[in-house]
């Protein structure tokens, strides 16, 4: 089968860096993607890597290795408001539109 | 504003009665899809579409039903709702589905 495997829970302390890691068992896929989502919110995107390596948007950084079935995201000089869940999820090849999601990772940040 | 709406937010419900919720995006994406999101399971597909009038399975359709009759809507109907089926449901949409997916504000949904 193909699944995400993140860690439930991640607690860092304000002005930190953080990274969530993602490991998958996919055969094959289009890109990775990340998503937050505050308590009560919707998901929203924050990046997507289709290549292997390093996108960075301002405080945030995303990381792909296909050869190592694995992927993160790093989050630098935290801030308070970046408690939340944050979401790796997978396009496969093999399911034409379909979105295969991780669990999901409670980032928790203390002062 | 680009965005995706979903009516109604809130919605209690007994078991057998059946429902629709809608979801509207005014983005001209091509791409939409229903989720349901129960703790410690994170975010799991239900059905989603690729165009109108086509739509195909998630990881779990059981109990649900879908339409795409227009490219900006795409409502999910639960004919016989059961308690199992008490989540947040979340309508969502995008150019490609590799691509920036948009999502609603969700639905709460409980069925007692």
């Amino acid at each position: 089968g193909q699944s995400l495997e993140q860690p439930s829970e991640v607690t860092a302390v304000e002005g930190a860096i953080v990274q969530i890691n993602c490991t998958y068992q996919t055969s094959g896929f289009y890109g990775l993607s990340w998503y937050q989502q505050h308590d009560g919110g919707a998901p929203t995107f924050l990046s997507y890597n289709a290549l292997d390596g390093l996108e960075e948007t301002g405080r945030f950084s995303s990381f792909l290795s296909r050869s190592d079935s694995y992927g993160y995201l790093l989050l630098q000089e935290l801030q308070m408001k970046d408690s939340a869940s944050y979401f790796c999820a997978v396009s496969p090849m093999d399911s034409n539109y379909q979105l295969i999601w991780g669990a999901g990772t409670k980032l928790i940040i203390k002062p | 504003e680009a965005q995706v709406t979903q009516n109604p937010r809130y919605l209690i419900t007994v078991t057998g009665k059946k429902l629709t919720v809608t979801c509207s995006q005014n983005m001209n994406h091509e791409y939409m899809s229903w989720y349901r999101q129960d703790p410690g399971l994170g975010l799991r597909q239900i059905y989603y579409s690729m165009n109108v009038e086509v739509t195909d399975k998630g990881d779990v359709p059981e109990g649900y039903k879908v339409s795409r009759k227009e490219k900006r809507n795409f409502p999910l109907i639960l004919e016989s709702p059961s308690p199992n089926q008490t989540s947040l449901y979340f309508c969502a949409s995008s150019l490609l589905s590799g691509g920036e997916q948009y999502f609603g504000p969700g639905t709460r949904l409980t069925v007692t």
